[in-house]
Parts: C-alpha cells; sequence; structure tokens
C-alpha cells in the first residue's frame, strides 16, 4: 500500500468547514484513498473513500486531486463530536490484508 | 452501516492469567476479521488476520502462542492473550469487513481495553 503523509494536529472552529490534506504521490492507479476516525477510546470510524472522482456521503466530502497525488478531506461544518484523529490510507479495493495505519492527524475542534 | 461489536469492553487481569476477547459482526457474516492492538498516543497496529475455518495469519513479531486467535463461525472471532503480563496492557480492536457490497471499507469493533496488573 502507497504510504501517505499528514499533518500530525489542526484546529478548527465549531461551525466551520475543516479541511484535512493527505499527500499520497506514491499511490497507484488501482489504490483507492479511504478516510477513517478514531475518537478517543473507541474504535475507528469509516468516513468515506474514492478512486479518483470527488466524493461526498453525509459525513464528508473527499476531494482528490486531477494526479491523485494529495486528497482533502472536508468536514462542511464541524462540531465538537469531530475531534478525534483521522487516517488516510491508500490500499487496492480487492486488497485482503490489514490495514495499515499512519499516525493521522488529531483535529480538535475549538468552541 | 455494519455493526461490529467487541466484548468486553474493558478489563483488568492479573500477570500470568488468560483474557479473551470477543469480536462479533451483529448483522453480516464474516470469513475475515482483523487483530489490531493499539498502545497510549500510538497508531493502531495489525496483529493478525482471523480467517473462518483455519489458522490465523500473524503479523512479524506477534507470537501466535501467546496471542492465540479463533474463528469457529461466520460471525465470531475471539482473541485470547495467554500468560498476560504488564505489557501486553494496550487497547484491542477489532475489524471485519461486509462482503457483497462492493468495497473493502473495514468496520471497528469498540475496541477492549486490557490492563493487566
Amino acid at each position: 500500500d502507497a504510504k501517505t503523509t499528514q499533518p500530525t494536529s489542526m484546529d478548527c472552529a465549531e461551525g466551520r468547514a475543516a479541511n484535512l490534506p493527505c499527500n499520497h504521490s506514491t499511490i497507484s492507479g488501482n489504490e483507492y484513498v479511504y478516510w477513517y476516525r478514531q475518537i478517543h477510546s473507541q474504535g475507528p470510524q469509516y468516513i468515506i473513500h474514492g478512486l479518483k472522482n470527488n466524493e461526498t456521503n453525509e459525513m464528508a466530502s473527499l476531494i482528490i486531486t486531477e494526479d491523485r497525488k494529495s486528497s482533502t478531506l472536508i468536514l462542511p461544518h464541524a462540531t465538537l463530536r469531530d475531534t478525534a484523529v483521522y487516517y488516510c490510507i491508500v490500499r487496492s479495493r480487492g486488497g485482503a490484508d490489514g490495514l495499515t495505519f499512519g499516525k493521522g492527524t488529531h483535529l480538535i475542534i475549538q468552541p | 452501516g455494519a455493526v461490529v461489536s467487541q466484548h468486553p469492553s474493558w478489563v483488568i487481569c492479573k500477570s500470568g492469567t488468560s483474557v479473551k476477547i470477543e469480536c462479533r459482526s451483529l448483522d453480516f457474516q464474516a470469513t475475515t476479521m482483523f487483530w489490531y492492538r493499539q498502545f497510549p498516543k500510538q497508531s493502531l497496529m495489525l496483529m493478525a488476520t482471523s480467517n473462518e475455518g483455519s489458522k490465523a495469519t500473524y503479523e512479524q513479531g506477534v507470537e501466535k502462542d501467546k496471542f492465540l486467535i479463533n474463528h469457529a463461525s461466520l460471525t465470531l472471532s475471539t482473541l485470547t492473550v495467554t500468560s498476560a503480563h504488564p505489557e501486553d496492557s494496550s487497547f484491542y480492536i477489532c475489524s471485519a469487513r461486509a462482503p457483497g457490497q462492493g468495497t473493502v471499507e473495514a468496520f471497528f469493533g469498540q475496541g477492549t481495553r486490557l490492563t493487566v496488573v
């Protein structure tokens, strides 16, 4: 699986959009970008994934650059409950292995 | 979304004893489940892959005789920490994939906090 790079931490004001970047410059053609988050002392939660088109669901939007070397997870209206560690993971869709978690970004939503 | 449940949520045990952690997929059948371990302020580390009806596959550095994994049914995998030591104190998390959805997103249990005293 391709390596990803994320900022260690970020702050965002409550009610504003939180934009979390992820670099994955070595991503290969069949690899998807997945985002998970982990609220303190809980198991990770799936957020969204994409291949090359932008994706949106009830939780977030995922913007992938045209060259696919980076992506941004957008939480449109952050709340205090969005404070968590966010993990960007790149892997092939057919992969049968477990996930490889990096250090992620600790997003802190400020009141 | 699919639901994965772990039990217990937390457990305290004495050194030398064994502890069993259960991971259940509540609304789908999971032929493959995964076990992770997370030490404080660190990321999740994959320990092993649990396959229904066959032996688990362990990651390098994980002792298979210490961390016994049983996946006897399509909805249940168990992790037994044998002869527990204080250094085994950690947050243990399982995950499972819901088949037939055309994607590979994993669903995680809520985790089990193990404290060995």
